[in-house]
C-alpha cells in the first residue's frame, strides 16, 4: 500500500523559507504514471494546489505562487520536497503531499496525512 | 484564478440523495473532463471519490456518482448514510498546467 509522509517544521518566522519533505513508501517514485504534488489547506478554510513535480525533474506551479516555490525529487531517497520563500501568515496551513495520476493536475488519489505549518515570530 | 463556486452546505436525510454542484466557467469546468470530487472528514486528508468527471476509483461506493452540464459539475450522493457527513471538495484542470479546487461543501446528514 503506497504511503506518503510530510515531515518539516512546524513553525516558520515571517519572511524566512517554509521547507517540507515528502517521503514516499510502499511504492515507486521513479514510476512514469506519476506526478507528485503539493497541496495546502489554510485553516478553516478550501484547498490550495501548489504545485507538482515527474520524478525526471519537471516541474508545474500554480501561477500564483511560482514566484515563491520551488519543487524538487531525490528519487534515491524517494523523497520530493517544497520550498515556499517569504512566507508570511496567509501561508499557515495544512500542507499535503500527494500523488497525482498521469500528470501534473490530474486527480489525486492518495494523500499524506498532512501537517500543519505556522508562520508566526 | 478565483475558486470553482460550490454552495458552502448541503442536507439530507439517511436514506435519501443529495447533489452538490460545482460551478466554474468554459475555461475550466467546462472546458476540460478532468474534474475530481474529493471528501474530507475533519481533521483528515480529502479522499478522492470521482475523477475525470463520473468515474469511481476501486472501493468508492457506487452511491456516489458525477456529471457535468456545461460549465458546472455536479456530485450525487445517495442512500445518505452518517458516515457521508463531511466536506466535498471539487476541482478542475484549468489549463496553463495549473489546478483549481472549490471551495468546499459542508455536507450534513440529518
Amino acid at each position: 500500500q503506497l504511503q506518503l509522509q510530510e515531515s518539516g517544521p512546524g513553525l516558520v518566522k515571517p519572511s524566512e523559507t517554509l521547507s517540507l519533505t515528502c517521503t514516499v513508501s510502499g511504492g515507486s517514485i521513479s514510476s512514469s504514471d506519476y506526478y507528485w504534488g503539493w497541496i495546502r489547506q489554510p485553516p478553516g478554510k478550501g484547498l490550495e494546489w501548489i504545485g507538482a513535480i515527474y520524478y525526471r525533474g519537471t516541474t508545474y506551479y500554480n501561477p500564483s505562487l511560482k514566484s515563491r516555490v520551488i519543487i524538487s525529487v531525490d528519487t534515491s531517497k524517494s523523497q520530493f520536497s517544497l520550498k515556499l520563500s517569504s512566507v508570511a501568515a496567509s501561508d499557515t496551513a495544512v500542507y499535503y503531499c500527494a500523488r497525482h495520476v498521469a500528470y501534473s493536475t490530474s486527480h489525486a488519489d492518495y494523500w499524506g496525512q498532512g501537517t500543519l505549518v505556522t508562520v508566526s515570530s | 484564478q478565483s475558486a470553482l463556486t460550490q454552495p458552502p452546505s448541503a442536507s439530507g436525510s439517511p436514506g435519501q440523495s443529495v447533489t452538490i454542484s460545482c460551478t466554474g466557467t468554459s475555461s475550466d469546468v467546462g472546458g476540460y473532463g478532468y474534474v475530481s470530487w474529493y471528501q474530507q472528514h475533519p481533521g483528515k486528508a480529502p479522499k478522492l471519490m470521482i475523477f475525470e468527471v463520473s468515474k469511481r476509483p476501486s472501493g468508492v461506493p457506487d452511491r456516489f456518482s458525477g456529471s457535468k452540464s456545461g460549465n458546472t459539475a455536479s456530485l450525487t450522493v445517495s442512500g445518505l448514510q452518517a458516515d457521508d457527513e463531511a466536506d466535498y471538495y471539487c476541482s478542475s484542470y484549468v489549463g496553463r498546467s495549473n489546478l483549481l479546487f472549490g471551495g468546499g461543501t459542508k455536507l450534513t446528514v440529518l
